[in-house]
């Protein structure tokens, strides 16, 4: 398995500021994934973190709004850019692969946003 | 895009019951099929991970089944405990998707003492 934990855990920001969420993972993995959980929803992917190259987002989200590192294979990060009140959620990274041996997905617990 | 409808959205049952949660998931085409657990506040659990080539997974007092064909899933989860209170995701992963997963909306559970 794998033991992921997420900085910060949660925070309040006000409108039209940036937050940087960060994930690191004890142990190397090929693929790590961003997801987003908005208030009564289930999770939806935001991106792929691609070590060494550009992310991949999925449709509706933007790197110039969503920007994320992934400088080696236990690290990455998202920023939420120009933040407003319908970016308030829960923002979750994952890991899956090879060297966790399982095609199980595990998650970070999470950092809680919100944003007045 | 694979759409994964997960069914009751919520249900409570007293403590000892034995009982159901269904996922249903649009593209047949899947890699597999992940159960997972919410708590309030708390990131996600891992509860069964069934493989596309897999009709059923076992573990402790759950047991996941898959039907690809008809693009289905059940959690089973026997003599069900309060402490079995959580939302309970359905989460598939697919050809278009590669190892990134498709989510439900979950089911709500409480289980009452």
């Amino acid at each position: 398995s794998a033991v992921i934990s997420q900085k910060p855990s949660r925070d309040i920001c006000q409108r039209g500021t940036s937050l940087t969420i960060q994930c690191q993972v004890d142990s190397q993995v090929t693929m790590m994934f961003w997801y987003r959980q908005q208030p009564g929803q289930s999770l939806t992917l935001i991106a792929t973190a691609n070590q060494g190259s550009e992310a991949t987002y999925e449709s509706g989200f933007v790197i110039d709004k969503f920007p994320i590192s992934r400088p080696n294979l236990t690290f990455s990060t998202l920023t939420v850019s120009n933040m407003s009140p319908e970016d308030s959620s829960i923002y979750l990274c994952s890991v899956v692969g090879d060297a966790l041996g399982t095609d199980t997905q595990y998650f970070g617990p999470g950092t809680r946003l919100t944003v007045l | 895009k694979q759409e994964v409808t997960q069914i009751p959205a919520a249900l409570s049952v007293p403590e000892g019951e034995n009982l159901v949660l269904n996922c249903s998931f649009t593209d047949s085409a899947i890699y597999n099929l992940q159960w997972f657990r919410q708590d309030p506040g708390k990131g996600l659990t891992s509860l069964l991970l069934i493989q596309s080539s897999q009709r059923e997974q076992t573990s402790g007092r759950l047991n996941a089944s898959l039907d690809k064909s008809s693009g289905r899933s059940t959690l089973y989860i026997a003599a069900s405990q309060p402490g079995d209170s959580a939302t309970y995701l359905c989460a598939v992963s697919d050809s278009n998707s590669g190892y990134a997963l498709n989510f439900g909306k979950g089911t709500s559970l409480l289980v009452t003492p």
